[in-house]
């Protein structure tokens, strides 16, 4: 029943290491979001996707690269992960129309924690 | 980038008294959005507000926007041990496939 589910919820890994977090949604909707949350809790938009299409890439590292294989999934792949890297991600997703409506649904969240 | 900016950053209050918090933006917008999110988990949608609309109620709400001065606030009334999160503020654009979003107000309600 879960509309937005994301995995792991935790994730604890070393420097230097390849990982994904993965992203689901079973509302229809057409955009797929990922998010950084940081210690301070500030809330940065890293990538949108749009009908699969990307649509929005924030300035974040080549390291991180997001997959949609289809309109339902949006993965976020992370190649060799660094301390700065620890922080809450969140996937959401959301029916935007054009008009900047829609109200975005959020995913659990999956701390990531290198060490 | 974050365009909204919410304040105060923390407001403790105790139980029944009530909450408003701030939020201000510097470009046009469609509308604006209010979210809260409690400690561990993710975001979830309280209200949204058109820019053609000036006053918004949900419940225990109130939502306000004033264009002219770019700013929102978000009144919570006889406030409740269970509201204490974060809250935050995201503002949709026209053409604009992201909400752009506030640092967040942290609200804590002592019983």
């Amino acid at each position: 029943d879960t509309a937005v589910s994301q995995t792991p919820k935790y994730l604890v890994t070393q420097m230097g290491n390849d990982k994904s977090i993965k992203c689901e949604q079973n509302l229809g909707h057409d955009t797929m979001y990922w998010y950084k949350q940081d210690s301070k809790k500030f809330l940065k938009i890293m990538f949108s996707y749009n009908n699969k299409e990307l649509i929005i890439n924030e300035t974040v590292p080549n390291r991180f690269s997001p997959k949609s294989p289809d309109k339902a999934h949006l993965n976020l792949h992370i190649n060799s992960l660094e301390l700065g890297d620890s922080a809450v991600y969140f996937c959401a997703s959301s029916h935007l129309t054009g008009q900047g409506e829609g109200e975005a649904f959020f995913g659990q969240g999956t701390r990531l924690t290198v060490v | 980038s974050q365009q909204g900016e919410e304040d105060p950053q923390a407001l403790s209050i105790q139980e029944g008294e009530n909450a408003t918090m701030n939020c201000s933006y510097k470009t046009s917008i469609n509308n604006l959005q209010w979210y809260r999110q409690n400690s561990g988990r993710g975001l979830v949608h309280l209200i949204l507000i058109r820019s053609n609309e000036r006053e918004k109620h949900s419940g225990r709400l109130r939502v306000t926007l004033d264009t002219s001065k770019k700013s929102s606030s978000l009144l919570i009334t006889a406030s409740r041990a269970a509201d204490t999160a974060s809250y935050f503020c995201a503002t949709g654009r026209v053409s604009n496939y992201q909400l752009i979003w506030g640092a967040g107000t942290k609200l804590i309600i002592k019983p």
